[in-house]
């Protein structure tokens, strides 16, 4: 049972907008930056979203996050077929004093 | 280019310990950056291992508090890991990653590639 909770799946056809959630408390999204990981398969994961909101240079701007009071979102505009990928969210815990990830959300693009 | 590659054995006999190291490259351990360790069982999801700051200072999952061990050899560039008392649940790709500022409540930005550990006998 991950800290973090995400949709196990979301799925989307080229051209939709997809948003996958991540809800957690006021220890860690609520009071920490939240940041988002990308999977594709046999891969290591990469950063795509950090401090909440920031895109590191490279990921294009179709990415975006939000969070709000103790849950954040990940929005993928324009879906292409290259976004089929798991995709996490990660926070800071104060009570755990560690890194915390939600169980990751598996993008299917039909 | 900063580069993280993984090193250790690829099996483990159970109870023992697993033993892995990361080494940095393109860029110095000494740097204002947490150097952590994250692992993923196989068609699972993420799990935090804990992390290392190059002057000694360590955060652990409670979890596995009791039988991790973290070091940092600056002269190497690199750090370490050590599992001990492992057992079937441990297998995993284990990756080692930099947090992208001297926060440790920062994003892992530079990941390596992961090196897959089998627990068996």
């Amino acid at each position: 049972q991950s800290v973090l909770t995400q949709p196990p799946s979301a799925s989307g056809t080229p051209g939709q907008r997809v948003t996958i959630s991540c809800s957690g408390s006021s220890s860690n999204i609520g009071s920490n930056y939240v940041y988002w990981y990308q999977q594709l398969p046999g891969t290591a994961p990469k950063l795509l979203i950090y401090r909440n909101n920031q895109r590191p240079s490279g990921v294009p701007d179709r990415f975006s996050g939000s969070k709000s009071g103790t849950s954040a979102s990940l929005a993928i505009s324009g879906l292409r077929s290259e976004d089929e990928a798991d995709y996490y969210c990660a926070a800071w815990d104060d009570s755990l004093r560690g890194v915390v990830f939600g169980g990751g959300t598996k993008l299917t693009v039909l | 280019q900063v580069q993280l590659q993984e090193s250790g054995p690829g099996l483990v006999k159970p109870s023992d310990t697993l033993s892995l190291t990361c080494a940095v490259s393109g860029y110095s351990i000494s740097s204002s950056n947490w150097w952590g360790w994250i692992r993923q069982p196989p068609g699972k999801g993420l799990e935090w291992i804990g992390y290392i700051y190059y002057s000694g200072s360590i955060y652990y999952n409670p979890s596995l508090k009791s039988r991790v061990t973290m070091s940092v050899d600056t002269s190497k560039n690199q750090f370490s890991l050590k599992l001990s008392s492992v057992t079937a649940v441990d297998t995993a790709v284990y990756y080692c990653a930099r947090s992208e500022s001297g926060s440790p409540r920062d994003a892992f930005d530079i990941w390596g590639q992961g090196t897959m550990v089998t627990v068996s006998s």
